[in-house]
């Protein structure tokens, strides 16, 4: 049964620290996409990419946060300081793209909170 | 960017009654309209989509009515059960690629 593994589930650190989350798409899949979900924001897209290029991350807080894909089994979303602000469960997806839109399967999430 | 509107926020049903949850969006979308149900704990998991070629999609117990022209979406939910107690997201798409803006959100609760 493929899915997407997300490391830590849990993460509790305080500010100013590092926070590295770690995401292992589906095998065979192409787009990789990071979210946040807060209960104000919803579920925000942070990062998309496709065959390991970035695409978009519009989303995303330049100055703190940055995301990567190292190679095609592993997508990397860092945030170095870390603020409070930035607790929220961040969500990893993974799809398969050829040609039109098509679903995006998620995991099951890394809940972080800044002290 | 995308903009799309997901009501009501919250919804509480009884067992066996319809809920029925909407979605409307503003640029014109791409090819496939999905919902997602997402339980506590969990990430969100696609639970049924449409493509817009058709005005209907029906799996089980779960209902897509699609209207192109008014770009509305809806999900209907027959004989609520309360194991569907969940948040549901619908999507839509950009215009290109697989980006997917998601609604607000609707908190279902279905009382036993």
């Amino acid at each position: 049964d493929a899915r997407v593994t997300q490391t830590p589930r849990h993460k509790v650190t305080e500010m100013g620290q590092e926070v590295t989350m770690r995401c292992q798409p589906i095998l065979g899949h192409n787009t990789v996409f990071w979210y946040r979900q807060t209960m104000m924001q919803g579920l925000e897209l942070l990062a998309y990419f496709r065959n390991r290029a970035p695409l978009d991350d519009s989303g995303m807080p330049k100055d703190r946060f940055s995301a990567e894909m190292p190679d095609a089994t592993l997508a990397t979303l860092k945030i170095q300081p870390s603020e409070p602000r930035d607790s929220a469960v961040y969500f990893c997806a993974s799809g398969l793209e050829v040609g039109r839109t098509d679903t995006q399967y998620f995991g099951p999430g890394t809940r972080l909170t800044v002290l | 960017q995308q903009q799309v509107k997901q009501s009501p926020q919250s919804l509480i049903v009884q067992k066996g009654g319809i809920s029925i949850i909407n979605c409307a969006y503003e640029n014109t979308a791409f090819d496939y309209f999905p919902w997602y149900q997402q339980f506590p704990g969990k990430g969100p998991a696609l639970l049924i989509a449409i493509r817009p070629d058709v005005s209907e999609k029906k799996e089980g117990r779960f209902t897509i009515s699609f209207n192109k022209g008014a770009k509305q979406f809806s999900l209907h939910i027959m004989d609520s059960q309360p194991g569907d107690s969940a948040t549901y997201f619908c999507a839509v798409p950009e215009t290109s690629g697989s980006r997917l803006t998601f609604g607000e959100g609707t908190q279902l609760t279905v009382n036993p």
